[in-house]
């Protein structure tokens, strides 16, 4: 089946540092790749996606680039700021499938200090 | 547009009560699903709807039912609560029936079974 593994947080980080926080995935075909983002007492929310390889989706100064060759999405941060302090999610969803069934890892605690 | 909106947002049950856990999205979306959130577990799919009329079991379906009459509301039922059903409950949708749609999360409904 298919599965996200992400690196495990919590992640802490001083502002103004940079940021990686590896995703790799498993599944079949060619998968939409996704960050999510979940601050504090929200929902998650749709940071930025990829849906082929080679692809870069980015949105506030994070980016991330879908490498099939080696089943990454790794989400990138040049410059974090204390208000990027939340959870991130890497999540697939498995091609001719809805993104309603997509699956998720288990989720990266960023926190940035001062 | 208010989006995805869920209802109640905190909730105690003692363990036999049942509830209901309300969803509603004003986008005209097609797919809907919910989602429990653990520490430590990420998310995980209860159930999903691909439209009015249809439902499917997710991950980990045991436990909860729902059903869907209209297109804009997909309740989550817990006929007998249990003190694992403790968890952060999210109702997401999306759009069509692509991979490539990101899903829209609403606030959440934090339920405790004592």
């Amino acid at each position: 089946g298919n599965s996200v593994t992400q690196m495990e947080g919590p992640v802490t980080l001083s502002e103004e540092a940079f940021l990686t926080i590896n995703c790799t995935y498993t599944a079949t075909g060619y998968p939409s790749l996704f960050w999510y983002v979940q601050y504090p007492g929200e929902g998650l929310q749709l940071l930025l996606k990829a849906t082929k390889a080679d692809d870069k989706g980015s949105n506030k100064g994070f980016e991330a680039t879908y490498r099939k060759e080696t089943t990454s999405f790794h989400l990138e941060k040049g410059s974090v700021q204390v208000s990027d302090s939340a959870v991130y999610f890497c999540a697939l969803s498995a091609f001719n499938t809805n993104a309603g069934k997509s699956t998720f890892g288990d989720g990266t605690t960023l926190t940035v200090k001062p | 547009n208010a989006g995805v909106t869920q209802t109640p947002k905190f909730q105690v049950l003692k363990t036999g009560q049942s509830m209901t856990l309300q969803c509603a999205q004003d986008m005209n979306h097609e797919y809907m699903s919910w989602y429990r959130q653990d520490p430590g577990m990420g998310l995980r799919l209860i159930h999903y709807s691909v439209g009015a009329g249809i439902t499917d079991q997710g991950e980990v379906p045991n436990g909860y039912n729902v059903s869907r009459s209209t297109t804009e509301d997909f309740p989550l039922r817990l006929l007998s609560a249990a003190p694992s059903q403790t968890s952060v409950y999210f109702c997401a949708s999306s759009d069509g029936q692509s991979s490539y749609n990101e899903q829209f999360f609403g606030p959440g409904t934090r339920l405790t079974v004592l």
